[in-house]
């Protein structure tokens, strides 16, 4: 079956630019998507098609994917943007997911 | 405004069944694929089950002939039958809406299903 790698976790200085990776096998043949989700919240989707942004999502989101590898770029780091953050993609009619990035911002 | 609202969780002892219940509203239900997704506490997502607008359903390989979604256009509903239920099975699940093959770009407020005697 399908998997997708993340980092289990990544830190950043407020201000910073944060990238978080997703790796699975040829991914760059895929549209990859990111979710941001809070501690009690459900997830939220704030990249789609690898680097589009749903209205709402601020400017500092972004995406990109290429080759085995899919990126989340959060530039400019808040202290609002600490979050679990998932990507996603499919493989054939099968939904799947990364295990997830606990970003820290410290 | 899109709305997902799940209904259902509770405990269920090993073996047992649940069905699970999504109301959606603030769009066209019928012309949306529809999915179910669930996190085990302090765990990552998975995925559970999809139906498409054709009605014809997905399921990954822990769920398949255990699980069956389906869904009630009339009544802007989506469901999950869980059969067969097991420890493992205890998580939150998410009623999520997919769009055009992108993403999943509205889900509920999620739902607890705890397996357990």
């Amino acid at each position: 079956s399908y998997e997708l790698t993340q980092p289990p976790s990544v830190s950043v200085s407020p201000g910073q630019t944060a990238s978080i990776t997703c790796s699975g096998d040829k991914l760059g043949d895929k549209y990859a998507c990111w979710f941001q989700q809070k501690p009690g919240q459900s997830p939220v989707l704030v990249i789609y098609q690898d680097s589009k942004r749903p209205s709402g999502i601020p400017e500092r989101f972004s995406g990109s994917n290429s080759g085995n590898t899919a990126t989340l770029t959060i530039s400019g780091t808040q202290t609002m943007d600490e979050a679990d953050y998932y990507c996603q993609a499919w493989d054939s009619r099968s939904v799947v997911f990364g295990g997830g990035t606990k970003l820290t911002v410290l | 405004e899109v709305q997902l609202v799940e209904s259902g969780g509770g405990l269920v002892q090993p073996g047992g069944s649940l069905r699970l219940s999504c109301a959606a509203s603030g769009f066209t239900f019928s012309t949306y694929d529809m999915h179910w997704v669930r996190q085990v506490t302090g765990k990552g997502l998975e995925w559970v089950s999809a139906i498409d607008t054709a009605g014809d359903p997905y399921y990954p390989g822990s769920v398949k002939g255990r699980f069956t979604i389906s869904r009630e256009n009339a009544k802007n509903s989506l469901y999950l039958q869980m059969n067969s239920l097991r420890a493992g099975d205890t998580a939150v699940y998410y009623c999520t809406r997919e769009f055009g093959g992108y993403g999943f770009d509205h889900w509920g407020q999620g739902t607890l299903v705890t397996v357990s005697s």
